[in-house]
Order: structure tokens, then C-alpha cells, then sequence
């Protein structure tokens, strides 16, 4: 069974860092692009980053550039969100989704996202 | 990174069809035909309904339709049932290797 499982979230001063970690099983991890997605209280779904099976290129919302880094050990089927200066904005349920990518006519897309993890909390507050 | 504009709910009875439509620009929704929906509720992981604007994952019932014309994407939800009460998310793929969700829909079977 292909499964996502989050871990790592939990409460941090504005300014602070946490790291989140997302456990794939079930299937090749290193054979698929991964992505981060958040839900704020009352909002809708929000993308936040993305990699590549090989984790050579990552990409992010504009709303968390230069302050989250994603990344990924292959060896440990293990994704991650390294969430620096955080915000009270950034108060959110933080998804793991194993993406589907692949070429068209020369050129690299992401699709969509197929299987989801049940999130884990982050709350930002003094 | 605007988020794809939503109506915030539709309602039907059972039995009944809504449709739901997201709108985007040429830049997203019109630019790609990468449209993929997402059936939520609340507290559980979100479940992949619809992508390439049509086509329907192995699982889901083919009461859920989708399509695309121009810059607004469409899911239909035929002979609806109670347990299809929920919100509901369009996501499309925006260029630069980035995705854009739509503002979400609540789905309320009456």
C-alpha cells in the first residue's frame, strides 16, 4: 500500500525554524517528484514546494522563497520541509503528496499530485 | 501565483448534478492541459478525483466528470450522493515547475 506519513510539526516562536519530515512507503521514492502543500485555518489549499525524484531541481510559492528549503533522502524513502523565519501566516496543516511528472514534447511538467499524507500541524505563535 | 478563482459552495440534492468551475489565465488553467481535482474533508488526507482535466483515476465512480474550456475548468458531479459532500479543489500546473490550487468549493448535499 502506498503510504505518506508527516511528521515534525508542532508550535514555534514567530522567527523560529522546524522541520518537517514526510516517510514514503510503498513505493520507488527516488523514482518520483514529491511536493509540499499547506491548509491555513479556514483557507483553502495552498502548493509550497516541489522536487524532482532526484532532488536536482526544487521549486517553490513565492510566499515561502528564500525562507523553506525542501529536500529528500532517496536512502531513507524520506522527504523534508526546512522552514526557516517562520510567520503567523505560515500557521498551517503542512501536506506530503507524491507527484506525477514527466516529459511532453521535450519539455519537463509536473501533472498533479495522486497520493497524500494526512498532514501535520504547524502552529506560529508567541 | 494567484490562486484559480472557485465559487466558495454549490448545493444539489440527491440524485441532482453541480457543476463546478475554476478559472485561471493563459498562464495556468489555459496555458496546460495539467487540470487535476481533489476531493477534501475535513481532517482527512485529500483525494485525487480528476487530472489531465478528464481523466479519472482507477477508484473514483464516473459520476465525477471534468473538462476545460479556455481558461475555466469544469468538475461535474452526476447523480450526487451523500457521501460526495465536501470541499473541493482544482489545481493546475502554472509554469516553472509550480502548481496553483483554486480558491476551493463546498459541496453541501441538501
Amino acid at each position: 500500500e502506498v503510504q505518506l506519513v508527516e511528521s515534525g510539526g508542532g508550535l514555534v516562536q514567530p522567527g523560529g525554524s522546524l522541520r518537517l519530515s514526510c516517510a514514503a512507503s510503498g513505493f520507488t521514492f527516488s523514482s518520483h517528484a514529491m511536493s509540499w502543500v499547506r491548509q491555513a485555518p479556514g483557507k483553502g489549499l495552498e502548493w509550497v514546494s516541489a522536487t524532482r525524484g532526484s532532488g536536482g531541481r526544487t521549486n517553490y510559492a513565492d510566499s515561502v522563497k528564500g525562507r523553506f528549503t525542501i529536500s529528500r533522502d532517496n536512502s531513507k524513502n524520506t522527504l523534508y520541509l526546512q522552514m526557516n523565519s517562520l510567520r503567523a501566516e505560515d500557521t498551517a496543516v503542512y501536506y506530503c503528496a507524491k507527484a506525477v511528472d514527466g516529459y511532453s514534447y521535450g519539455n519537463y511538467y509536473y501533472y498533479y499530485m495522486d497520493v497524500w499524507g494526512k498532514g501535520t500541524t504547524v502552529t506560529v505563535s508567541s | 501565483q494567484s490562486a484559480l478563482t472557485q465559487p466558495r459552495s454549490v448545493s444539489g440534492s440527491p440524485g441532482q448534478s453541480v457543476t463546478i468551475s475554476c478559472t485561471g489565465t493563459n498562464s495556468d488553467v489555459g496555458g496546460y492541459n495539467y487540470v487535476s481535482w481533489y476531493q477534501h474533508h475535513p481532517g482527512k488526507a485529500p483525494k485525487l478525483m480528476i487530472y489531465d482535466v478528464s481523466k479519472r483515476p482507477s477508484g473514483v465512480p464516473d459520476r465525477f466528470s471534468g473538462s476545460k474550456s479556455g481558461n475555466t475548468a469544469s468538475l461535474t458531479i452526476s447523480g450526487l450522493q451523500a457521501e460526495d459532500e465536501a470541499d473541493y479543489y482544482c489545481c493546475s500546473y502554472a509554469g516553472s515547475y509550480t502548481f496553483v490550487f483554486g480558491t476551493g468549493t463546498k459541496v453541501t448535499v441538501l
